[in-house]
């Protein structure tokens, strides 16, 4: 199982865009890269999943590099309701039933 | 949009004592999860289920827990007699393979169990 290393917080201001780094040296051909988001007292939701290159939806962009040692969450303009923790997840789910392996996250503050 | 609803929302009780907790997955999802997480720490996985059966569990599921959909709808974790570090608050989930394959899990609000 590919180990993640995320910075454990972050401190932004409303209406910046913020950037989370992942790294996932031992990342494997077949693993994909996920990205949840906790509020506190909810459970996990997911934001965003890519395999390399640049993957964008409504809420984010995941930026991957060629060698997918390491993603980049990208939240552009964020609010106060952005304040969560953010995880980075990294394994194959191409099977459905798999389970998902959290680790610290990185504790996203905005501030006003 | 549909989701995940667990029922109790908090759940006190006394060691030893048994406790089930209750989900409703999403109607039409195949696979459920139960996870746990401690205060202040990270989210672990608990057990997965599929087809009636468990699919995966670690090292947590022990032989005090056992997971059931007794019907259609409903998919429950039992704790047989609980421990003091069984207190945490339990997510459950449910996914379905979308058309690329990729599992996304849909996470319910939680039930935070607190043993005396």
């Amino acid at each position: 199982l590919a180990k993640t290393t995320q910075p454990i917080s972050m401190d932004s201001y409303e209406g910046q865009e913020v950037n989370i780094t992942c790294s996932h040296n031992n990342i494997a051909t077949n693993d994909y890269i996920t990205w949840y988001q906790q509020f506190p007292s909810q459970g996990p939701r997911f934001i965003i999943q890519g395999y390399k290159t640049k993957v964008t939806n409504e809420v984010a962009s995941l930026f991957i590099p060629a060698d997918r040692k390491s993603s980049t969450l990208s939240l552009p303009r964020v609010s106060l309701s952005d304040t969560a923790v953010y995880y980075c997840l990294v394994g194959d789910i191409r099977n459905a039933g798999n389970m998902l392996t959290f680790g610290g996250g990185t504790r996203l503050m905005v501030k006003p | 949009e549909p989701e995940v609803t667990q029922t109790p929302s908090h759940q006190v009780t006394q060691m030893g004592q048994e406790v089930i907790l209750r989900c409703v997955p999403i109607s039409n999802h195949l696979y459920f999860y139960w996870y746990r997480q401690i205060l202040g720490q990270k989210v672990e996985f608990l057990v997965s289920f599929y087809n009636n059966e468990i699919s995966e569990k670690s090292e947590i599921f022990d032989d005090q827990f056992s997971v059931e959909r007794p019907d259609g709808s409903n998919f429950t974790l039992k704790i047989r007699s609980t421990k003091l570090e069984d207190s945490a608050m339990y997510f459950c989930a449910s996914s379905d393979r979308d058309r690329a394959g990729h599992n996304e899990q849909f996470f319910g609000p939680g039930t935070r169990l607190t043993v005396l």
